[in-house]
């Protein structure tokens, strides 16, 4: 049963390019989560969603980033414009449900790598 | 203003002794609590979690501990190994379904 799987591991742009991230849950997940994680810091929240659904981004920047989880195919997350500030390690995360709280136990893919130039 | 700390950024401790890792919270509504270990260009790793309605989870040689007077949880290895060397983040989960990270600390266990 493979894991959280996001591609590309390592991503590099150039100021005022766009970046496209994608998030594959696991097998019978259909709650994914963003997170963001600076040099340094521990990871923040940025967008939950289920499948055609956002749930919560309120730890979205409200300019240049949105996200989707389309009926098929991964969740893409996407930063238009990317500037130096974006440069950081973003994180999907599934879960099996969201309402059975206790249960809501996220697994984590390996993460991309964003570096702006 | 942060809602989860953990208030030491590393912690060295000698194999086959306790490592105990802390956590404090500021939100009293948090409904459960997990541990995550990372290592460097992985994503985090579930170890444990607790529901807000214990006081103590154990699997293993994890156990993690929850004083909600104290809005505070504990994470103990016993006994610490050298593979449990990395940054381990505590989290708080409500019921909106994200998770609030701290800032987590890294562990490392000498031969």
């Amino acid at each position: 049963n493979a894991g959280v799987m996001q591609n590309p591991r390592h991503l590099v742009r150039r100021r005022g390019q766009e970046a496209r991230l994608r998030c594959s849950p696991m097998k019978g997940h259909s709650h994914v989560y963003w997170y963001r994680q600076l040099p340094e810091e521990g990871l923040k929240f940025m967008v939950y969603l289920q499948k055609e659904n956002i749930i919560d981004e309120s730890g979205m920047p409200k300019e240049r980033f949105s996200a989707e989880f389309p009926k098929e195919g991964p969740s893409i997350l996407r930063i238009q414009q990317v500037v130096r500030g974006d440069s950081a390690a973003y994180f999907c995360a599934s879960s099996r449900t969201g309402l059975d709280r206790f249960y809501n136990e996220q697994f984590f893919g390996p993460g991309t790598r964003l570096t702006v130039l | 203003d942060q809602q989860v700390k953990q208030n030491s950024p590393s912690l060295s401790v000698q194999e086959g002794r306790i490592s105990i890792l802390n956590c404090d919270y500021t939100n009293s509504m948090f409904d459960y609590f997990l541990w995550y270990k990372k290592y460097p260009a992985e994503g985090p790793t579930f170890l444990i979690s607790i529901s807000s309605i214990k006081d103590k989870n154990e699997d293993g040689r994890f156990t993690v501990f929850l004083n909600k007077s104290a809005k505070h949880l504990s994470l103990h290895i016993v006994p610490s190994q050298p593979g449990d060397s990395a940054v381990y983040f505590c989290a708080a989960g409500g019921s909106q379904g994200n998770l609030i990270f701290g800032k987590g600390t890294k562990l490392s266990v000498k031969p």
